[in-house]
């Protein structure tokens, strides 16, 4: 069956540094990716989305590679900042199907 | 960009009655519209696709008698839970793509707070 991990339940990191997430696949072949950023009790908010065909995506501090040959996406976030502190969510979609595929997240928090 | 919203924002109730959640797309029409339900530290996980004018298709697992959804028009779709159990206490959020078959352009709502006592 489809599955979608993202490397850790949780990452603490100091701010300044780079904070860098972790999402792979197994038995799907995704048409493109997607970044959520989701806070305490509300929606995920879309960040950003890389194609199958793309290698790589910048918006601002952030930055997607997606490899389809290793099943895996690298977020990360330059420069972090307390204000990033967050729930991150990778999400698989494919270009015939309407539903999109969550990860469980990864909880990121930015210590100052 | 694009605005859904959700209302109410939370509820509480007993268990055994009936709950509606209203997803709407403010500055949008949506012939389609997703329900989520996330548990605590958990993913989202995908219950229906809501279509207006026709039945909603559900996953695998959702019980279609106990999610009765509702798209009566291009802007609003409903989710009742019906008979609630305080397992069916989570956080359900839709989603609508702005741009019809633009599945990769999804626009989430704020949620809404089920705790069933």
């Amino acid at each position: 069956s489809q599955k979608i991990e993202q490397n850790s339940e949780a990452l603490n990191i100091q701010e300044g540094k780079t904070a860098t997430l972790t999402c792979n696949y197994t038995n799907y072949s995704p048409a493109y990716l997607q970044w959520y950023r989701q806070d305490p009790g509300r929606g995920p908010v879309f960040l950003l989305l890389i194609r199958e065909n793309e290698k790589e995506k910048r918006k601002e501090r952030l930055k997607v590679t997606f490899d389809t040959t290793l099943k895996q996406s690298l977020f990360h976030i330059t420069a972090s900042q307390p204000a990033d502190s967050a729930t991150y969510l990778c999400a698989l979609g494919s270009s015939s199907a309407s539903k999109i595929i969550f990860g469980s997240g990864t909880r990121l928090s930015i210590r100052p | 960009g694009a605005v859904v919203s959700q209302h109410p924002s939370w509820v509480i109730c007993k268990s055994g009655t009936s709950v509606k959640i209203e997803c709407r797309s403010l500055d949008f029409q949506a012939t389609t519209m997703f329900w989520y339900r996330q548990f605590p530290k958990q993913s989202l996980m995908l219950m229906a696709t809501s279509n207006e004018g026709s039945k909603a298709t559900y996953e695998q697992g959702v019980e279609k008698d106990k999610f009765l959804i509702n798209h009566a028009s291009l802007t609003l779709s409903t989710l009742t839970v019906t008979s609630a159990h305080p397992e069916d206490s989570s956080f359900y959020i839709c989603s609508a793509p702005k741009t019809s078959g633009r599945w990769n352009e999804q626009f989430f709502g704020p949620g809404t707070r089920l705790t069933v006592l």
